[in-house]
């Protein structure tokens, strides 16, 4: 059963136009990150939540930004996607303690295009 | 910052062969390290991790080596089968607790 669930699968938004994406997990884990992943590159960080902690990477636009209303769910939103935006987009999540503390475990993605 | 690269950008094996998947890293005081397999479409699946305290961790048909000395990490996978078609990331735990992945090897599966 998927732990990591990031809906949709696939979104089309225009030039533009916001679009969110979403994510829920089942694990409980205290941290969830979002990673943006182009072609064939490695997954690149945008930002993660410890908690309710909100942290950005230095070089994520503004045009990105995220929610967590609660420990299960984190979105993701684009406020005016470019073209240069559509990707895929990754929700993981891992927790703080424990022996498997830092390993991350991914959802299967949101492919993003933008027309 | 860290900085993690893979050697190979693809690699192509045959069937019931084994595969072996490099990557270096930049940082000495790095001491944790996972690798990722991602199919198409999918995202970056879990396969083993190792802490710098070891040289070598095994799983089931895969194994992970790590020397500290030269920065390099391996990992091998045993009598591959069509099924372990995919990219494989290494990621290095860096100082701010993050993972930096490498560039990925496209692992391809000849039958």
């Amino acid at each position: 059963d998927a732990m990591v669930i990031q809906n949709p699968r696939y979104q089309v938004t225009q030039f533009g136009k916001p679009v969110t994406l979403s994510c829920s997990q089942t694990l409980n884990h205290n941290v969830m990150y979002w990673y943006q992943q182009k072609s064939s590159q490695a997954p690149k960080l945008l930002f993660h939540y410890y908690d309710k902690d909100f942290n950005n990477e230095a070089d994520t636009p503004d045009n990105f930004q995220s929610r967590r209303p609660n420990t299960s769910f984190c979105f993701l939103d684009i406020r005016s996607p470019g073209l240069g935006d559509a990707a895929m987009y990754l929700c993981a999540t891992s927790r703080t303690g424990g022996l498997a503390k830092n390993i991350q475990y991914f959802g299967a993605g949101t492919r993003l295009s933008v027309l | 910052g860290e900085s993690v690269g893979l050697h190979l950008p693809t690699l192509s094996v045959q069937e019931g062969d084994n595969s072996i998947i490099n990557c270096a890293y930049s940082n000495s005081a790095s001491d944790y390290f996972i690798w990722y397999k991602q199919e198409s479409g999918k995202g970056p699946q879990f396969i083993i991790d190792i802490r710098s305290n070891m040289d070598k961790r095994q799983g089931q048909r895969v194994t992970v080596l790590l020397n500290k000395t030269v920065k390099h990490l391996s990992l091998q996978i045993a009598a591959t089968q069509p099924g372990d078609s995919a990219v494989y990331f290494c990621a290095v735990l860096n100082a701010g607790n993050m993972l930096t992945f490498g560039g990925g090897t496209r692992l391809m599966v000849k039958p």
